[in-house]
């Protein structure tokens, strides 16, 4: 059963423009994490997040945990061609990582 | 350096032949996995091991057997390999728990014919 849904599935954009992402649930996770993976690639690990509320930043990506810990966004400013790829969320409980569905963005130049 | 890699990065093989993926890393971790991503890039634990224990076998058919000589390595053999086998398998590790989150690998895209 997968446990986490993410949404759009799709973004196709300009570059120059912002967006967000979102991952929820209903379970309460320990922590979460946002991961990119390119095509032929492995996810690469982006941010952790804890404590809920937690907002963290990396740079143009600004990554916010829900009060309650079952949910999260993720929102690019000013996107680049460079930001292209698929963004996974996961949320970690009991010795596992539950990934989300995937949102594929395309950022043209 | 690499800190996940596994070997072979490809591999096509007929129906019914057995197969092994390798994987090492090089971060110190306690804790390694398996992971299986489908055509729609859903991503599904497959293993987790623990210093070399075992603690995680989420409904894998009995052909899929995971070994892990050491805390560095986790190798994943697979008997008579189906057609529904065919995705691309994921390892990765974490420190204790994961809760930090995990360092995958570049992934084997299996192929079976």
């Amino acid at each position: 059963t997968q446990l986490l849904e993410q949404s759009p599935q799709f973004l196709s954009i300009q570059e120059g423009e912002n967006l967000t992402v979102y991952c929820n649930s209903s379970s309460v996770f320990s922590s979460l994490q946002w991961y990119r993976q390119e095509p032929g690639e492995g996810p690469v690990l982006l941010v952790t997040v804890v404590t809920g509320g937690e907002v963290k930043k990396l740079k143009r990506l600004t990554f916010q945990f829900g009060d309650a810990r079952k949910d999260s966004s993720l929102h690019i400013t000013a996107a680049q061609p460079g930001d292209t790829g698929l963004y996974l969320c996961a949320g970690h409980n009991f010795n596992k990582f539950y990934f989300g569905s995937g949102t594929k963005l395309n950022v043209k130049p | 350096d690499t800190a996940v890699s596994q070997t072979p990065k490809y591999l096509v093989t007929q129906m019914g032949n057995d197969k092994s993926i390798k994987c090492e890393q090089n971060l110190g971790h306690d804790t390694m996995y398996w992971y299986k991503q489908d055509s729609k890039k859903f991503l599904k634990i497959m293993f987790s091991y623990n210093n070399k224990e075992l603690i995680i076998n989420e409904t894998v058919p009995n052909r899929f057997s995971p070994k892990s000589p050491d805390k560095a390595h986790l190798n994943l053999h697979i008997n008579s390999l189906e057609l529904g086998d065919s995705a691309v398998y994921f390892c990765a590790s974490s420190q204790v728990q994961g809760s930090r989150g995990a360092f995958f690998g570049q992934g084997t895209r299996l192929t079976v014919v």
